[in-house]
């Protein structure tokens, strides 16, 4: 069975602080994929990040970046210098691949990061 | 466009009434899910269709029947149900056999 934990139930930071969100998953998949989405108040879950479990380059985009460790099992993202907007629940979530009957989606518990001006 | 939509955004219903959670995307996906979430807590999976077709539900009481009546609407029929029923649905579109899903807005379903 997989399982998604996020460790971290909420963090408060002030604006322009960096924020680093810890996702640890386990799976016996070989192949899989891991995702991180926000969701702010409104509701919506938003698609941020995606990365596939046979590629750990880890990479930035824009103020968001990963660092991807299948050795250890961990997926972990990074905002630099937050905003009063990034204020939200982000989930990391696992799936499996390539499933012609649609893929579930695990997702851990959720961080919620609260940004201070 | 990387576009779902739901209506209503908003919904209260007693337990003996019928209602219908709709959802559209126009990105040429062919699985789309309807997803449970309770407060404070991660979505739920509650089904799955692939190619208009039921492919995973999740035990889901049968007090919740979805639809696929094309490739870019899904419903959620929702009767007689229970106060504990209450949360917000989302629902989300994928590529069949790719992996990531975007989600709609979701409906925030109220059961008095």
């Amino acid at each position: 069975a997989q399982k998604v934990t996020q460790a971290q139930t909420e963090i408060s930071v002030v604006e322009k602080e960096d924020v680093t969100l810890d996702c640890v998953y386990e799976t016996r998949d070989t192949t899989y994929y891991l995702f991180w989405y926000k969701q702010p108040p409104s509701g919506e879950l938003v698609f941020l990040i995606r990365r596939n479990s046979f590629d750990e380059q880890n990479e930035i985009s824009g103020r968001y970046s990963w660092n991807f460790q299948k050795s250890t099992s961990s997926f972990n993202f990074t905002i630099t210098a937050s905003q009063v907007v990034d204020s939200a629940v982000y989930f990391c979530a696992l799936s499996e691949a390539y499933k012609a009957a649609g893929n579930k989606l695990t997702f851990g518990g959720g961080t919620r990061v609260l940004v201070k001006p | 466009d990387t576009e779902v939509t739901q209506t209503p955004k908003h919904l209260v219903m007693g337990m003996t009434n019928k209602k219908s959670l709709k959802c559209e995307q126009h990105m040429g996906h062919r699985a789309m899910y309807w997803y449970k979430q309770k407060a404070k807590k991660p979505p739920e999976l509650m089904f799955v269709y692939s190619y208009e077709k039921l492919s995973i539900n999740e035990s889901v009481p049968s007090r919740f029947s979805p639809e696929c009546p094309n490739s870019s609407l899904l419903n959620l029929h929702l009767h007689a149900l229970q106060p504990e029923d209450s949360a917000l649905y989302l629902c989300a579109s994928s590529q069949v056999g790719r992996e990531t899903q975007y989600f709609g807005p979701g409906t925030r379903l109220l059961v008095l």
